[in-house]
């Protein structure tokens, strides 16, 4: 239904390691969004972004970055990771004003 | 007090139950209004968008009161495979704002 892609799906990994997140949309939207959900509970928005080279922090604090060179491309890097920063984190995209499409999520896991 | 309130459940009821999620939402200048469903370790997914003459899809009914800044989502004939949370979200003025509510999980039960 929706074409949005994220990779990878399950990734563990070792405290201090640098990862990067990847997601991308082919619907040729201009906003997109990086969403992280623990098991049970809300979505809470961390990055989000209204086009290329325009990228905002959310209302939850998160030590991730996020880049939009490319339309259809909105990583998120961890510089160093930790296991506080073990949960699901959910891209989405939308048009403005209207709904927004999700990707699969990628669940992270950090030992 | 958070932008966007739903009842917290979670709601348990049996097969063939009428059942009814409630959000209220703080910003009147707020212009679309959804229902997404999410199952459980899944996305969420859109269900139905809410518009102010309500409407219904199939077994599920959205109404939007704007005065009283309430949206509300009925189910009818309840299925076990309706089991899921559910999210409402509010987009605010030329959609530039995205809140999701907490969600309410519904149980359906046998």
């Amino acid at each position: 239904e929706a074409d949005i892609y994220q990779t990878p799906r399950y990734l563990v990994i070792g405290t201090g390691k640098k990862i990067t997140l990847e997601c991308s949309q082919t619907m040729g939207h201009d906003k997109m969004y990086w969403y992280q959900q623990d098991p049970g509970m809300e979505l809470h928005l961390i990055h989000y972004s209204y086009g290329v080279n325009s990228t905002e922090k959310g209302d939850l604090s998160s030590e991730s970055t996020v880049s939009r060179i490319r339309t259809e491309h909105f990583p998120l890097t961890l510089e160093s990771a930790r296991p506080s920063h073990t949960s699901q984190y959910l891209c989405a995209s939308s048009d403005i004003g209207t709904r927004q499409y999700f990707g699969p999520g990628t669940r992270l896991t950090v030992t | 007090r958070k932008e966007v309130e739903q009842d917290p459940g979670p709601f348990n009821v049996p097969e063939g139950a009428t059942v009814a999620f409630n959000c209220t939402y703080s910003n009147s200048a707020s212009q679309s209004f959804f229902w997404y469903r999410q199952d459980c370790r899944k996305e969420p997914k859109l269900l139905m968008s809410v518009y102010s003459s309500g409407n219904e899809d199939g077994r599920f009914t959205a109404q939007l009161n704007r005065a009283s800044q309430y949206i509300s989502l009925l189910i009818r004939d309840s299925k076990l495979s309706d089991s899921a949370t559910y999210l409402c979200v509010v987009n605010g003025v030329g959609g530039f704002k995205t809140i999701f509510g907490a969600g309410t999980r519904l149980f359906v039960k046998a």
